[in-house]
């Protein structure tokens, strides 16, 4: 089975900075994904991961906030812009591979606390 | 809108039997998931169906009717490592996958 691997799996930033976190597949990916999970929570997807070109964001997710980029088919960026506590939450990358039934596998999440 | 119950906690005993269900109402459906979740980890895939019926994974079955909008997840011979959330996602006529809130279930020994 694909490894999803993620980076950072936690951090700690201040108010108003920005974190980059990265997402590597090590197989040929359909489609890729970004979520956020606020604790005891379920996922909210914030975008789908489009290869060369935008992606394609969730209503209340914007591409100034959350940037996300994805040079190839294996491999995705998702930037949390100048950040608040709210923000304070884990992120997920998913892919899916092959054809249906399209299910999801989740990358380890990454940790994001904001002081 | 786009809407999918489950129940928010449940408790049962080890070697047990407990039922998790599911109701959805989306825009189309293109099958149904579920997955589980340890606590501070990523979800993982148990099971998709698409069909009406049952399918059996070993311990795990998922039952679905699409006439009912409804799934369940059965998990059999309660093991204290099935504690844990289970989350209930339909994939609707965009190939979005729409999410439950998760069903956190405890064993108790």
């Amino acid at each position: 089975s694909a490894v999803i691997s993620q980076k950072p799996s936690r951090d700690i930033c201040q108010r108003g900075t920005s974190l980059t976190i990265q997402c590597q597949v090590d197989s040929q990916v359909t489609m890729m994904f970004w979520y956020r999970q606020q604790p005891g929570q379920s996922l909210t997807l914030i975008a789908t991961a489009n290869q060369g070109s935008e992606a394609t964001y969730e209503s209340g997710f914007v591409i100034d906030k959350f940037p996300i980029s994805r040079p190839n088919l294996t491999f995705s960026t998702l930037t949390v812009s100048n950040m608040s506590p709210e923000d304070s939450s884990i992120y997920l990358c998913s892919a899916t591979f092959g054809t249906e039934p399209y299910e999801q596998y989740f990358g380890p999440g990454t940790r994001l606390t904001v002081t | 809108g786009q809407n999918i119950d489950q129940p928010t906690e449940m408790t049962a005993t080890e070697g047990a039997i407990v039922q998790i269900n599911c109701t959805y109402q989306t825009s189309g459906f293109n099958g149904l998931f579920w997955y589980q979740q340890h606590a501070g980890e990523a979800p993982t895939f148990l099971s998709y169906n698409v069909l009406d019926g049952l399918e059996e994974k070993g311990r795990f079955s998922s039952f679905l009717s699409r006439s009912k909008g409804y799934s369940y997840l059965l998990l059999k011979e309660l093991q204290m490592k099935d504690s844990a959330s289970y989350l209930c996602a339909v994939m609707d006529s965009n190939y979005q996958l729409i999410w439950g809130a998760g069903t956190k279930l405890i064993i108790k020994p």
